[in-house]
């Protein structure tokens, strides 16, 4: 039982370069998450899954596609990189909203230059 | 005025010593509140969740206030392990999804 992995651990892009970050969860969990950390701000919602095929925004969407073609999965995609992008983004997962624990992924370190 | 405010820290305290920990929100209709622990480069899991009544795990006592829009974490007996950062993070509210991360407090437990 591997919770949530995330891949890759560590990526630098240059400006205007675009990637994908795999976020996998093996727990069966309907909701899934991506977050970014940035210094003193704490974790920001960028977009948020309810279930398989389904994708919503959330706080900081802007620059940033989602997709969940798999329930497993969840696709987070940066079109073309910004150096403002530079972040920890983390996937997390949970079996429902609200009062349900969100599983985290381990993150990956982006650094945009 | 965000709507989850932590003191950032760093609180710096000897072992054995009791620390505290207050977080407030501006959502006076959240409901749901929780406390994550964060170590160094490392993701964020569960610590407890903050029942209305209070609630206790071992070292740890999480408390609501709700007149007061405000949860505290008070840790016991402070270990070297307890060196992290504490997040705090207040769910629900109107207006569909809302679940927000607190910034953190870093504590540090000297030997």
């Amino acid at each position: 039982n591997a919770g949530v992995t995330q891949t890759p651990k560590f990526r630098v892009l240059k400006t205007g370069q675009s990637m994908t970050l795999l976020c996998a969860q093996d727990m069966n969990h309907e909701y899934m998450y991506w977050y970014r950390q940035d210094p003193g701000m704490g974790l920001r919602l960028i977009h948020y899954s309810v279930g398989e095929g389904t994708t919503a925004k959330g706080e900081v969407p802007d620059g940033y596609n989602v997709s969940r073609l798999k329930k497993q999965n969840f696709l987070l995609g940066l079109e073309s990189a910004a150096p403002s992008q530079t972040s920890v983004y983390f996937c997390a997962s949970s079996y429902s909203q609200g009062r349900y624990e969100q599983y985290f992924g381990p993150g990956t370190r982006l650094t945009v230059t | 005025r965000k709507e989850v405010e932590q003191d950032p820290g760093p609180f710096n305290v000897p072992e054995g010593a009791t620390v505290a920990f207050n977080c407030t929100y501006s959502n006076s209709a959240s409901q749901s509140f929780f406390w994550y622990r964060q170590d160094c480069r490392k993701e964020p899991k569960l610590l407890m969740s903050v029942y209305s009544s209070g609630n206790e795990d071992g070292r740890f006592t999480a408390q609501l206030n709700r007149a007061s829009q405000y949860i505290s974490l008070l840790i016991r007996d402070s270990k070297l392990s307890d060196s992290a950062t504490y997040l705090c993070v207040v769910n629900g509210g109107t207006g569909g999804f809302k679940t927000i991360f607190g910034a953190g407090t870093r504590l540090f437990v000297k030997a």
